[in-house]
């Protein structure tokens, strides 16, 4: 149980354009959803936090109208790369969470995102 | 707020040597810990976590990790490391409040050796 679908696995861009990627719970009702931006040898950068229905909270620094974050139902978030730059390029990974703190914490695979 | 220190940020064995991958927190509140594990260009999965209860958690591939309250630390522990345990392994810490963010360490990329 407690799976998180994410995709897709790879994408190339041109400079400019937007990108959309999906985060979904399989098998349970995410009612937390995190996005999450890797850097090479990096750690995880939280860029924001989005509960079911409402806004996301962004993480300070991080452009939310260039980072479009949607989490429309329990199972579907949503982060778009609006406009996007070869700096964006990076590994985005999204996490879920359950109703239950030691339910959630899954994360999806991952998503390369390369600008050209 | 809260935050994550792994000191080894490389960290090389020898096959079948015993391994400690250091991780500390600073928190004001109650937490929950995690360590999780990233192989090239993956996702991360979960290797183990402390909620509550008894401060030794243990994974089914032979790590554990010993929650010390009093010293905020969670030190990842393997008897003995095999080749494919090569990765690089993030702890992460999480506030238990209403939306239970989860912060990661710097991570430690561990290298084992034939």
């Amino acid at each position: 149980g407690a799976v998180v679908s994410q995709h897709p696995s790879r994408v190339i861009c041109k400079s400019g354009t937007s990108v959309k990627i999906e985060c979904r719970s399989l098998d349970f009702q995410a009612t937390t959803m995190f996005w999450y931006r890797q850097f090479p040898k990096k750690s995880l950068m939280l860029m924001a936090t989005s509960n079911e229905g409402s806004k996301a909270t962004y993480e300070q620094g991080v452009e939310k109208d260039k980072f479009l974050i949607n989490h429309a139902s329990l199972t579907l978030s949503t982060l778009t790369v609006t406009s996007a730059h070869p700096e964006d390029s990076s590994f985005y990974i999204c996490s879920a969470r359950g109703h239950r703190a030691g339910y959630g914490y899954t994360f999806g695979s991952g998503t390369r995102l390369t600008v050209v | 707020a809260q935050s994550v220190t792994q000191l080894d940020s490389q960290v090389p064995v020898f096959e079948e040597a015993p391994v400690e991958l250091r991780c500390n927190y600073s928190s004001s509140v109650s937490v929950y810990l995690f360590w999780y594990v990233q192989y090239p260009n993956q996702g991360l999965q979960l290797l183990l976590k402390y909620l509550s209860g008894s401060t030794l958690v243990e994974s089914i591939n032979g790590f554990e990790a010993e929650f010390n309250k009093s010293q905020t630390s969670f030190h990842l522990r393997k008897p003995s490391v095999h080749i494919s345990d090569t990765a690089e392994y993030f702890c992460a810490v999480s506030e238990i409040s209403s939306y239970d963010k989860v912060i990661f360490g710097p991570g430690t990329s561990l290298s084992v050796i034939p």
